[in-house]
């Protein structure tokens, strides 16, 4: 039930954009995005819920196709901060249980 | 300050002995969990609790105990540790209100290393 994230690991230049996605093979009734600084815990960035629209701020947005199970994180005119690993987490219901992907490493070069 | 605390935040300890890793969450959340991370595993849920005296079982709960004897405190025990036990552990709290999804707040961790 872990959900599925790819790529693995992607490595940017500042600058440029980047969008990784999250999937599941069971229903979802929401999707939550974190981002993990090496040494450091997971951050919250946003949550996107069944029927709910698109989330974003500053120039980190997601969105949530329910029929397809799948979520994508996009980072636009990516800065040097947001290199880390992004986890998505998912729940199957509103039972609270959130199951989360093994990550997905970035890395954003001058 | 909201905040989820552990202690300790590294450990390193011998096969077999007893050991806890306190968390304590300052926000009145109902509900937390306990998590191990291994490379290229991701985050694993170890057990969580709903609310006081309520807990139970993750997806890798073999080897661990939890109580929740109090609303802010959801200790990790390991009654003999074992060196596959090796790991980093994030304590979690979140609020629960019926029907909605609240974000995770994160302990900084705790480093565990059984010999």
């Amino acid at each position: 039930q872990q959900p599925v994230q790819s790529p693995q690991a992607v490595i940017l230049r500042e600058g440029e954009d980047a969008v990784i996605n999250c999937s599941s093979s069971k229903a979802l009734y929401s999707v939550h995005w974190y981002r993990q600084k090496h040494g450091e815990a997971p951050v919250f960035l946003m949550i996107l819920l069944k029927g709910g629209e698109q989330k974003g701020h500053d120039k980190i947005s997601a969105s949530f196709n329910e029929k397809k199970q799948q979520s994508s994180l996009y980072l636009t005119a990516s800065q040097l901060s947001y290199s880390g690993t992004y986890f998505c987490g998912t729940e199957m219901d509103s039972s609270y249980k959130l199951i989360f992907g093994s990550g997905t490493r970035l890395l954003v070069r001058p | 300050e909201a905040q989820v605390t552990q202690n300790p935040r590294y450990l390193i300890t011998v096969t077999g002995k007893k050991l806890t890793v306190t968390c304590s969450q300052n926000m009145n959340h109902e509900y937390m969990s306990w998590y191990r991370q291994d490379p290229g595993l991701g985050l694993r849920q170890i057990y969580y609790s709903m609310n006081v005296e309520v807990t139970d079982k993750g997806d890798v709960p073999e080897g661990y105990k939890v109580s929740r004897k109090e609303k802010r405190n959801f200790p990790l025990i390991l009654e003999s540790p074992s060196p596959n036990q090796t790991s980093l552990y994030f304590c979690a709290s979140r609020r629960l209100a019926g029907g909605l999804s609240y974000e995770q707040y994160f302990g900084p961790g705790t480093r565990l290393t059984v010999t």
